[in-house]
């Protein structure tokens, strides 16, 4: 079975920091990688997704992806307070959907 | 556009009473369909999916059910609750394997 470890659980950054969030599984068959971002309360909405090796920019959020060595990362550029949340990974195979558990994320203004 | 819909928003139920959760999607057709649980401050859990009416796949046993009646409709149930069934639900949509998957917003469930 999957298994999805995120680092750290939680981080505290000064407005504008450059943010790191990390993430390993353990099955290194082609699988898509998403981010999703959940507000306390609320249901997880999905940021980016990363496919092949290498790196993916959106806006703000660049994504790495190597496979070989199982590990994903999620940076934000010039963090906001508005991007206080956890931080989910999930590890999209097919139908079966595997989360890690989360980075909670505070950015202080 | 497409839109999801999750009822109810909260429920109180006493342990060993029955339960039953619905979601519907507007606007797609024939959408994988998705149960999550989510224990308070705990990791989001992939219970149930479906990919086409009638068929429901489980992924975790937690004494529950899930039925897919209509293409547009995803029912979680149980005629039996636990206390460990407390926690937030959430009914899920996506296009196709692989791809985003589109939550509700979810039922917090309390087992007293």
């Amino acid at each position: 079975q999957e298994k999805v470890q995120q680092s750290p659980e939680s981080l505290i950054v000064p407005e504008g920091a450059m943010v790191s969030l990390n993430c390993s599984f353990s099955d290194s068959a082609s699988q898509s990688i998403w981010w999703y971002q959940q507000h306390p309360g609320k249901g997880p909405k999905a940021l980016i997704s990363i496919f092949s090796n290498g790196n993916k920019k959106e806006g703000r959020l660049t994504v790495y992806l190597n496979r070989a060595s199982l590990h994903v990362s999620l940076h934000i550029k010039d963090s906001q307070p508005s991007d206080s949340a956890v931080y989910l990974c999930a590890v999209n195979g097919n139908e079966k959907i595997t989360f890690g558990a989360g980075t909670k994320l505070t950015i202080k203004p | 556009a497409q839109t999801i819909h999750q009822w109810p928003v909260a429920e109180i139920k006493a342990v060993g009473s029955p339960l039953s959760l619905g979601c519907t999607i507007k606007g797609k057709s024939s959408p994988n369909l998705y149960w999550y649980w989510q224990a308070t401050g705990g990791t989001l859990q992939q219970l149930f999916y479906s990919i086409t009416v009638g068929q429901v796949e489980s992924v975790v046993q937690l004494n529950l059910s899930a039925s897919r009646p209509k293409d547009d409709q995803f029912i979680l149930s149980t005629e039996k609750l636990l206390l460990s069934h407390s926690g937030f639900y959430l009914c899920a949509w996506s296009l196709a394997a692989k791809t985003e998957v589109f939550f509700g917003k979810g039922t917090r469930l309390t087992v007293v």
